[in-house]
């Protein structure tokens, strides 16, 4: 049981560039969520899905966009990358909002 | 919508003592708190939760409690041991929430 896959684990850009980060559960849950840490710091909500088709934005939208492509998978795409995106992005998923969120084990994204 | 304050960022303890984090929420609707734990470089994973229809939750070395009327919620851990150094977030939602609401953090080192 793999639980939240994100795709890639490292990635290195260059400032200007997009990119598409992929996460996909395989646990039939309903609430997808996108997070981003910067080191030292807590967890900053980016956008969340409660439901196939719906999105809204977090705390740090700004700079992002996401993909509720199916039950299974939300992406989470930066149009222009910048250095202040350098982070470690973390997807999660969970049955409901009042449930346990399982976590990804992260994406690390640096930004030249 | 809902704050959750974390205290304290970081705490120190030796091996063999108690370890005591404590959160507060500002959202009444709020009920369901869960805790996770971080460890370096790795994904946060959830180490116990509590309902708004119990006070206190047990699993062997942890336990969380719950005062409604106060709005806040603890983490304790006994006899603690050098593997529960890392950092520990607690989370506050409701249902039909869509999101959680993290704390910052808590850094806990145990020294042997």
């Amino acid at each position: 049981n793999a639980g939240v896959t994100q795709t890639p684990k490292f990635q290195v850009l260059k400032t200007g560039q997009s990119m598409t980060l992929q996460c996909a559960q395989d646990m039939n849950h309903n609430s997808m969520y996108w997070y981003r840490q910067d080191p030292g710091m807590g967890l900053r909500l980016i956008y969340y899905s409660a439901s196939e088709g719906t999105t809204d934005k977090g705390e740090v939208p700004n700079g992002y966009n996401v993909s509720r492509l199916n039950k299974r998978e939300f992406s989470l795409r930066l149009e222009s990358a910048a250095p202040s995106q350098t982070s470690v992005y973390f997807c999660a998923s969970s049955d409901k909002s009042n449930q346990p969120q399982h976590f990804g084990d992260g994406t690390r994204l640096s930004i030249l | 919508g809902e704050n959750v304050e974390q205290h304290p960022s970081t705490l120190s303890v030796q091996e063999g003592d108690s370890a005591v984090i404590k959160c507060t929420y500002s959202d009444s609707a709020s009920n369901y708190f869960p805790w996770y734990k971080q460890e370096l470089g790795k994904r946060p994973q959830l180490i116990i939760d509590i309902r708004s229809n119990v006070g206190e939750k047990k699993d062997q070395r942890i336990a969380v409690t719950l005062n409604k009327t106060a709005k806040h919620f603890s983490l304790h851990i006994t006899e603690t041991q050098p593997e529960d150094s890392a950092v520990y977030f607690c989370a506050a939602s409701y249902t039909n929430a869509g999101k959680s609401t993290f704390g910052d953090g808590t850094t806990l080192t145990v020294k042997p």
